[in-house]
């Protein structure tokens, strides 16, 4: 069965570096792969998406990597923040319209 | 609107009762879908709509659940006979296009449904 992985544990970093969150993926050929940012009693924020045939996408201190052939994505977040800190989730999407996700990842950022 | 708008916020529903849960999508916005997220798990598809069509409701977990969107704007999805297992965040998210492609979706705060 299709089956989505993302970080099992919480990541704790120092605030000023790189967090990197990772998603894995076995069973599925994306079309895209999607990254959302989820705060407690909130619904998902949209941060990117990144197509199959993408390596990398960049949004201000925001970069996905795509391998379609490691079915692996890595999310980092450059120059962290304590405000960085909340769930990360990835979903992955085929032809249709539906959305896989994973578990999410807890994020803290420590001051 | 500017955003998804869910109400109600909470909803503690007895066992058995019957509930309504509504969503309002970005005005313009044609896709509309219906995740069910139970603590601390990813959320699950539910359900999908293209303006009024419901082109994909395979998620829906029994037939006590019913979603709609007669207008092609607001949505309701409704749970008959409430379980306990029934419980969870329903969030509902909405896209400008049929496919959400580049742009993401827009998801709501979500309705807490508990169900005692």
């Amino acid at each position: 069965s299709q089956k989505i992985e993302q970080n099992s544990e919480a990541l704790n970093i120092q605030e000023g570096k790189t967090a990197t969150l990772t998603c894995n993926y076995t069973n599925y050929s994306p079309a895209y792969l999607q990254w959302y940012r989820q705060d407690p009693g909130r619904g998902p924020v949209f941060l990117l998406l990144i197509r199959e045939n993408e390596k990398e996408k960049r949004k201000e201190r925001l970069k996905v990597t795509f391998d379609t052939t490691l079915k692996q994505s890595l999310f980092h977040i450059t120059a962290s923040q304590p405000a960085d800190s909340a769930t990360y989730l990835c979903a992955l999407a085929g032809n249709n319209r539906k959305l896989i996700w994973g578990l999410g990842t807890s994020l803290a950022v420590n001051p | 609107g500017a955003g998804v708008s869910q109400s109600p916020r909470y909803k503690v529903a007895k066992r058995g009762q019957d509930v309504a849960l509504r969503c309002d999508p970005i005005s313009g916005h044609v896709s509309l879908f219906w995740y069910q997220q139970a603590l601390g798990q990813g959320p699950e598809f539910l359900t999908y709509f293209q303006n009024e069509a419901q082109l994909d409701k395979s998620g829906l977990p029994s037939d006590r659940f019913f979603a709609e969107r007669p207008e092609g704007s607001v949505s309701t999805l409704k749970i008959q006979r409430t379980q306990q297992e029934d419980s969870a965040v329903y969030l509902c998210a909405s896209s400008l296009l049929w496919d959400q492609g580049n742009y993401g979706y827009t998801f709501g705060s979500g309705t807490r449904l508990t169900v005692v």
